[in-house]
């Protein structure tokens, strides 16, 4: 079956870079996707990359995928106190796993100021 | 255009007692998704259903519980007899579009406390 994992918590300073890195099992997957859950909210979707492409950019976001390691990273520049929250990583799995996302258990995310 | 809407955004139940969780997919979604999210691990899919149609129940637990996705009105998930073990956050989500790249939109979640 699918596996997604990641690692459980990272801590930036304010105006620095964050790194959110994901790995998973799939070598099928067609879509990864990043998102985001703050307290007491549901997941809201910040970004997504086809599995044909190595990198995505999308204003303070960077998705890197390297899928000869089963790889993708996320990447916020300038990171500010909002964007601390739980990020996580989804795969959509293959057709024969009904192509349903299949969630890692997520990074918790702290931007100290 | 309204989000996932969820209802209770909180709800308390006594071990044995049933639980009726409800989900109002955006407006023109035709799938809904139902996912269990335990304290300090990832969403775990149940259910995934169309409209009066249960596509793929893979990850629903074999016995207490069930969901629906009616013609008409909200997708219910049920959980009969609960126990403690049921205590979680359950999000459910909805798309318009199945294919390769499937955009979910998810609701804010209901608590479930079981006593």
């Amino acid at each position: 079956g699918e596996d997604v994992e990641q690692s459980l918590f990272l801590s930036v300073r304010e105006g620095d870079s964050s790194v959110i890195n994901c790995t998973y099992t799939d070598s099928s997957s067609t879509y990864l996707y990043w998102y985001k859950q703050e307290p007491g909210a549901g997941l809201q979707l910040l970004t997504y990359i086809f599995s044909n492409m190595d990198m995505k950019q999308d204003q303070r976001l960077t998705v890197l995928l390297n899928k000869k390691d089963k790889h993708l990273s996320l990447r916020i520049a300038d990171t500010q106190t909002g964007d601390s929250a739980i990020y996580f990583c989804a795969e959509r799995g293959a057709e024969e796993y009904g192509n349903k996302l299949v969630f890692g258990a997520g990074t918790i995310l702290r931007v100290k100021s | 255009n309204a989000g996932v809407m969820q209802n209770p955004r909180h709800l308390v139940r006594r071990r044995g007692q049933e639980a009726r969780l409800r989900c109002s997919p955006m407006k023109g979604h035709s799938h809904v998704y139902w996912y269990r999210q335990l304290p300090e691990e990832g969403l775990k899919f149940m259910v995934y259903l169309q409209k009066e149609n249960i596509i793929d129940e893979s990850g629903m637990p074999k016995e207490r519980f069930s969901a629906e996705f009616p013609k008409e009105g909200p997708s219910i998930l049920r959980i009969q007899q609960v126990v403690r073990g049921d205590s979680a956050a359950y999000f459910c989500a909805s798309s318009i579009l199945t294919g390769e790249n499937e955009k979910l939109f998810f609701g804010s979640g209901t608590q479930l406390s079981v006593l």
